[in-house]
Parts: structure tokens; sequence; C-alpha cells
């Protein structure tokens, strides 16, 4: 079985401050790992992925995480946030093996203040 | 359009009224998921199709909860016997698997369960 655990459900910020959203998983198969973004009264929009390859992974709108095997981790990092960063933030991860589904951590709320 | 669509954005009923809930997915994509995002049970899957196959129903909370998915293009979603925790978001996304392995999310169908 797979898990995600989002360890902080809100994370405040000042405009322009660093921030890192943690994210660890659990899974005895080889996984993918995905970051998506909900702004207020919208869908799911994916923010980047890892699937293979380089661990660092850049994502749109100047987000970029890292998988770290060893730590079972995907942390999210953008080092200056906007106002309209503001919006919740999922950890997701499937597998290659079955059939694709995602398994979801319960979020983070990145509340952005001026 | 190009993107995932879902119909209806918003959907008021009695309990214990049927409701359908339908997605279009992106053309070509032959994987569809359905997806339920509620305040006490976050993101979870619901069932999934992929081509011919039989429909993974294994995130399905209940016999109330069945989907279909005709010609290998739009899905509908139905619950019968609606219950207040019904009450959801209910997201689809579609997929092409090796392609680029990523999930494309419609903008979700808000239920309220009176």
């Amino acid at each position: 079985a797979q898990s995600v655990t989002q360890l902080d459900s809100q994370v405040p910020v000042f405009e322009e401050a660093p921030v890192e959203l943690r994210c660890n998983y659990s899974s005895s198969v080889s996984v993918y790992l995905f970051w998506y973004v909900q702004y207020p009264n919208q869908g799911l929009q994916l923010l980047l992925k890892y699937l293979s390859g380089s661990t660092l992974v850049k994502g749109i709108n100047g987000f970029e995480a890292e998988f770290n095997k060893s730590q079972t981790s995907f942390h999210l990092r953008k080092p200056s946030v906007h106002i309209s960063d503001t919006a919740e933030y999922f950890c997701a991860v499937s597998s290659p093996r079955n059939t694709g589904k995602l398994i979801f951590g319960q979020g983070t709320t990145l509340q952005v203040k001026p | 359009g190009a993107g995932v669509s879902q119909s209806p954005s918003n959907k008021v009923t009695e309990k214990g009224k049927d409701v359908e809930l339908r997605c279009d997915p992106i053309s070509g994509h032959t994987a569809l998921y359905w997806y339920r995002q509620s305040l006490g049970q976050g993101l979870e899957f619901l069932i999934y199709f992929q081509g011919n196959s039989a429909p993974d129903k294994s995130g399905l909370p209940s016999d109330r909860f069945s989907a279909e998915r005709t010609g290998g293009s739009v899905s509908t979603l139905t619950i019968q016997r609606t219950q207040q925790e019904d009450s959801a978001v209910y997201l689809c996304a579609s997929y092409v698997r090796g392609l680029t392995d990523t999930q494309y999310f419609g903008p979700g169908t808000r239920l309220t369960v009176l």
C-alpha cells in the first residue's frame, strides 16, 4: 500500500520569503511523485512531477522539488513567494506498476501575507 | 475545449435522490479516473477506467456508487439514494500512460446533499 503525509496543514509566510512544503511518502514499490496546486474555487493543476532521472525537478511558477529516496521525501520549495501563490498544495504518489491512481496527502494551505 | 470538462458544475439534491455526474475527458486519453474531495477525507480515488479493460472499482465507498464509460470516452458517475455524507467535490481526470504520465483534472462537480 502507498501513503502520503504532508507534514504541515497550514504554512503562513510573508511575501518574497522562501517557503518549503514538506511531503513524505510510503511505498513498497517504485513511485512517481507529483505536486498539484488548487487555487480557490478551481480544479487541480499540476505543478511538477518526478518520474525518473534527475532528483531535482523544476515546475511552473518558480517551484521546484527534490526527490530523496533514502528519506522517502519530495519537498516542494520556492525561493520567493508571491501573494498569488496563496493556494492549497497537494503531494501525490502513484506507481507505474499499477493503475496509476493517485494517492494524495491531506494538503497544505500556503498563506502568503503582504 | 482541449481540457477535461465536467457537468454540472454544481448540484444540489435532497437526501435519497439519485444523481448523475458527467465527465468528458481529453480526446484520445484512454484512461479516466474519478476522485472525491471532501472536508473530512481529503482527496480520495474512486474508480479507474482504462480502454476496454474491467474498471478498478476499489475506491467506491458503497454499492450506491457506480460509474460507466461509454465508447471509451464520456463517463458518468451515478450516486443512488444520496446521503449527506456524499456531499463533496467530485473530480474527473484523464490520462495517457507512457506519454506524459500526468493526470489532467477537470474543474469538478460540487455536490450538496440536503
